[in-house]
């Protein structure tokens, strides 16, 4: 099945500071990559989607990127804010071969420094 | 419309006891999802469905049922829990394989 490495677990940054998260995936059949924002006690809130037929998008402050050759994929925020503060999940979606479904990350604590 | 709606939302059991978590969306979605979360882990898949009246394992089933018998419902069943049980499980919904998923907002089980 489908493996999702992410790094780092934890990331502290200063207020307007950009933050990198970076993610591998390990099965090449997968097509769908969301990054989720998740807050204490909340479920995780889409921010931000690739496809496996474009390389970069961007929303405002957020961006990804994505490199099927070397399956990675990264989320990149920039001019942090304290609402930035959450722990963010990347995921890797499969289907095929009687499987579908997301496998997650085991997320990264985005600490924003004010 | 709601979305995805679970139901209960906080439930705690006893070892041994069973319950069923209810899922239900409004959007006329075909594929439903059980994922559970553990501290400090991301959302791990129990189970899936692809329409009505199909289930199918994903990666951590073991100790639960699932059924589809109505497209808008995809229920989720403990028949004797352990209290490796304890987690939050999230529900979710999407149209299909071109479309995103909708997450419902959680059951927080506990199992002493």
């Amino acid at each position: 099945g489908e493996n999702v490495e992410q790094h780092p677990s934890t990331l502290s940054v200063q207020e307007g500071d950009s933050a990198v998260i970076k993610c591998t995936y390990s099965d090449s059949a997968s097509n769908y990559f969301p990054w989720y924002k998740q807050e204490l006690g909340k479920r995780p809130q889409l921010i931000i989607d690739i496809r496996s037929n474009v390389g970069e998008k961007k929303d405002q402050r957020i961006a990804v990127t994505l490199n099927k050759t070397a399956k990675h994929f990264s989320l990149h925020i920039t001019e942090t804010q304290p609402e930035d503060s959450a722990v963010y999940f990347c995921a890797a979606h499969y289907s095929g071969g009687g499987a579908d479904g997301l496998t997650f990350g085991k997320g990264t604590h985005l600490i924003i420094q004010p | 419309n709601a979305g995805v709606t679970q139901t209960p939302k906080f439930r705690v059991l006893k070892t041994g006891q069973s319950m069923t978590l209810l899922c239900a969306q409004d959007m006329n979605h075909e594929y439903m999802y059980w994922y559970r979360q553990d501290p400090g882990m991301g959302l791990r898949l129990i189970h899936y469905s692809v329409g009505e009246g199909t289930t199918a394992k994903g990666e951590v089933p073991d100790g639960y049922n699932v059924s589809r018998l109505k497209k808008q419902n995809f229920l989720l069943g403990l028949e004797s829990a352990a209290p490796s049980q304890t987690s939050v499980y999230f529900c979710a919904s999407r149209q299909g394989i071109n479309y995103g998923y909708t997450f419902g907002s959680g059951t927080r089980l506990t199992v002493v």
